[in-house]
């Protein structure tokens, strides 16, 4: 079992503002993932990361963007938050050699952009 | 890219019943999980079952791989069974996004 933890788990802010959601976990898994859900529909991958400097692009186009300087860290972040980002932001990890490609989640971020 | 549909959308159910969630996917697949997602938004893990049967306490699911799909069986369903239950697959392609495909869920509604 992974223990991932996301911060903060809910963010009201205004139009404009840079955000950054916090995303670490401390199994040393290699793959991290950013997931988007809006209300009441179904994840979407938005990022993902392999490693250390490995950012990869997700099936859905999102305006945000993911740094991986540390194993256990991926961050995520909005330079100019609008209306349109208010949704859940998922981060998970999965550990290969262990069991292949389950991948375990964090409690998420509720987002909404004023 | 992998498509995953889930059935029923909607099911109502009174406390005690059992119940059957269907999942069906469109390629052969390298990960397939359940997951329960709780009225505050977490995902908890359920399964991870690509194929066979497991089972944990009142829940099981069987995954026939050669047939794609998947099924969640909740038994003597309990008030605290309600929420969203998701089934997610990957087929690992090697030049993809690797990432789980979601379905658009089932959501449980277990009256008292």
């Amino acid at each position: 079992e992974a223990d991932i933890y996301q911060t903060p788990r809910y963010l009201v802010i205004g139009t404009g503002k840079k955000i950054t959601l916090e995303c670490s976990q401390t199994m040393g898994h290699d793959k991290m993932y950013w997931y988007q859900q809006d209300p009441g529909m179904e994840l979407h991958l938005i990022h993902y990361s392999y490693g250390v400097n490995s950012t990869e692009k997700g099936d859905l186009s999102s305006e945000s963007t993911v740094s991986r300087i540390r194993t256990e860290h991926f961050p995520l972040t909005l330079e100019s938050a609008r209306p349109s980002h208010t949704s859940q932001y998922l981060c998970a990890s999965s550990e290969p050699l262990a069991a292949p490609y389950e991948q375990y989640f964090g409690p998420g971020t509720r987002l909404t952009v004023t | 890219g992998i498509q995953v549909e889930q059935s029923p959308p909607d099911l109502i159910l009174q406390e005690g019943a059992n119940s059957t969630l269907r999942c069906n996917f469109s390629d052969s697949v390298n990960n397939l999980q359940w997951f329960h997602q709780n009225p505050w938004g977490q995902l908890i893990n359920l399964f991870y079952i690509p194929s066979g049967t497991k089972q944990n306490g009142r829940l099981s699911a069987t995954t026939v791989a050669t047939e794609r799909y998947s099924l969640l069986y909740i038994s003597s369903s309990q008030t605290t069974d309600s929420g969203v239950y998701f089934c997610a697959a990957l087929a690992y392609s090697g030049g993809g996004a690797d990432g789980l495909t979601f379905g658009k869920g089932t959501h449980l509604i277990i009256q008292p």
